[in-house]
């Protein structure tokens, strides 16, 4: 079973459209979670760390369920410079980062 | 430029043949990654370096691959005896330390191997 689930998608929206995709877990001493954004052809970059609580940075929230083993992205009011695709990261006792598969985002005019 | 950098960025070899790949983390960052990714799959994990220490490899590290960090400065990937298979783009990335650090990743070596 992979460390990390995301649905591939794509997700295609229009333009001020608000998507969210989320992304499981199996490993319940998973300790962080992140947000990596990786255009196409391009390395990945963080977009944004999970926190316990929730956490929100400007049109972007991202929610963590231990509970449940999932994370979820939010992103209200779509841009086109949106597109791209949303990896989902965990770790494992600090050292091991792994990656989903990636979920396909196109915003459309 | 003071991101992190891979070379070559494009590399094609015959089967069989042994390759190696550089990368030069940002300056201050004591951790570097080395991933390999598939078309449509994320990054995987392969090994990190803390400093010069190879401290974790994924099982994924067959030993046909060997990575060194030897001054804890730039580090090599190698590959050696290259199976189709082994056809990805790798990337290394490094950070200021552990978990709670953002990684920063380079462009990436893209390997075909014929």
């Amino acid at each position: 079973r992979k460390e990390v689930e995301q649905d591939p998608g794509p997700f295609n929206v229009p333009e001020g459209a608000t998507v969210a995709f989320n992304c499981t877990y199996s490993n319940s001493a998973s300790q962080s979670f992140f947000w990596y954004r990786q255009d196409c052809r391009k390395e990945p970059k963080l977009l944004m760390s999970v926190y316990s609580s929730g956490n929100e940075d400007g049109r972007f929230t991202a929610q963590l369920n231990r509970a449940s083993q999932y994370i979820s992205l939010l992103i209200r009011d779509s841009k086109l410079s949106d597109s791209a695709t949303y990896l989902c990261v965990v770790t494992l006792r600090g050292n091991q980062f792994y990656f989903g598969t990636g979920t396909s985002l196109t915003v459309i005019p | 430029d003071t991101g992190v950098s891979q070379n070559p960025r494009h590399k094609i070899t015959k089967r069989g043949q042994n390759v190696t790949f550089r990368c030069d983390p940002i300056s201050e960052h004591n951790r570097l990654y080395w991933y390999r990714q598939t078309l449509g799959q994320g990054p995987e994990f392969l090994t990190y370096f803390q400093n010069e220490a190879q401290l974790e490899k994924s099982r994924l590290l067959s030993d046909r691959f060997s990575a060194e960090r030897p001054k804890g400065s730039f580090s090599t990937l190698e590959i050696q005896r290259t199976e189709q298979g082994d056809s990805a783009m790798y990337l290394c990335a490094s950070s200021l330390g552990g978990e709670l650090y953002e990684q920063y990743f380079g462009p990436g070596t893209r390997l075909t191997v014929t």
